[in-house]
């Protein structure tokens, strides 16, 4: 299976920030990775998917990047809306879909 | 309007098996490049993909759990259906049901709904 990790695992931030979160995978695969943002108590919400597309609705201030085994995801301007929990997850269709472990987005 | 809505049993004791049902509506599962997922999140932990059926029928499932899960659909009454034999204890966790349809991650999720394994 392919593992996602990411990093940091929780980061503390200002509103006005420009944050960014990693996801490495264990093994490469065709950009088919996801982000997600989840609030307490709530489902998580698509952000990106195909590693650098943004979702319907979603702010521009966020975009992803990345290829092969190392991807980003930057929020370029931290608004308060934003404290949350952030996923990654692959979803090639050749392997089981993983998540990673999750950033969390404090407030500093 | 795309709605998934999870259903099922708030409480299972151990070595039962949980039977979870996804209610969707907007969309058909028969449709090309459809899939429903089930994923699960522990309170306070990380989630963790479960399992999906693809519009195909085709069937894929975590590795780890492989042998407690079974996915299923009815097409016509538009539901997935969840089962996990041998529940624990471990296994206490909101479940959710969600959609990827074609390019895109789970763009729909159901609310979700926490079960509790316990004696």
């Amino acid at each position: 299976d392919i593992q996602m990790t990411q990093s940091p695992s929780t980061l503390s931030a200002s509103v006005g920030d420009r944050v960014t979160i990693t996801c490495r995978a264990s093994q490469s695969f065709d950009n088919w990775l996801a982000w997600y943002q989840q609030k307490p108590g709530k489902a998580p919400k698509l952000l990106i998917y195909r590693a650098s597309s943004l979702a319907n609705g979603v702010p521009s201030r966020f975009s992803g990047s990345g290829s092969g085994t190392e991807f980003t995801l930057t929020i370029s301007t931290l608004q308060p809306d934003d404290f949350a929990t952030y996923y990654c997850q692959q979803y090639y269709s050749h392997f089981p879909w993983t998540f990673g472990q999750g950033t969390k987005v404090e407030i500093k | 309007q795309v709605t998934l809505r999870e259903s099922g049993p708030a409480l299972v004791k151990p070595t039962q098996t949980l039977t979870l049902t996804c209610t969707f509506s907007g969309f058909s599962l028969s449709t090309t490049a459809m899939c429903v997922s089930w994923v699960r999140q522990p309170p306070g932990k990380a989630l963790e993909w479960l399992g999906r059926i693809d519009w195909d029928g085709g069937k894929y499932y975590n590795t780890s759990l492989k042998t407690r899960l079974t996915i299923s659909k009815d097409t016509s009454t538009n539901q997935v259906v969840l089962t996990m034999t041998n529940m624990d204890p471990v296994d206490t966790a909101t479940y959710y049901c969600a959609r990827k349809y074609g390019l895109r991650g789970f763009d729909y999720w159901g609310l979700g709904t926490l079960v509790t394994v316990s004696s």
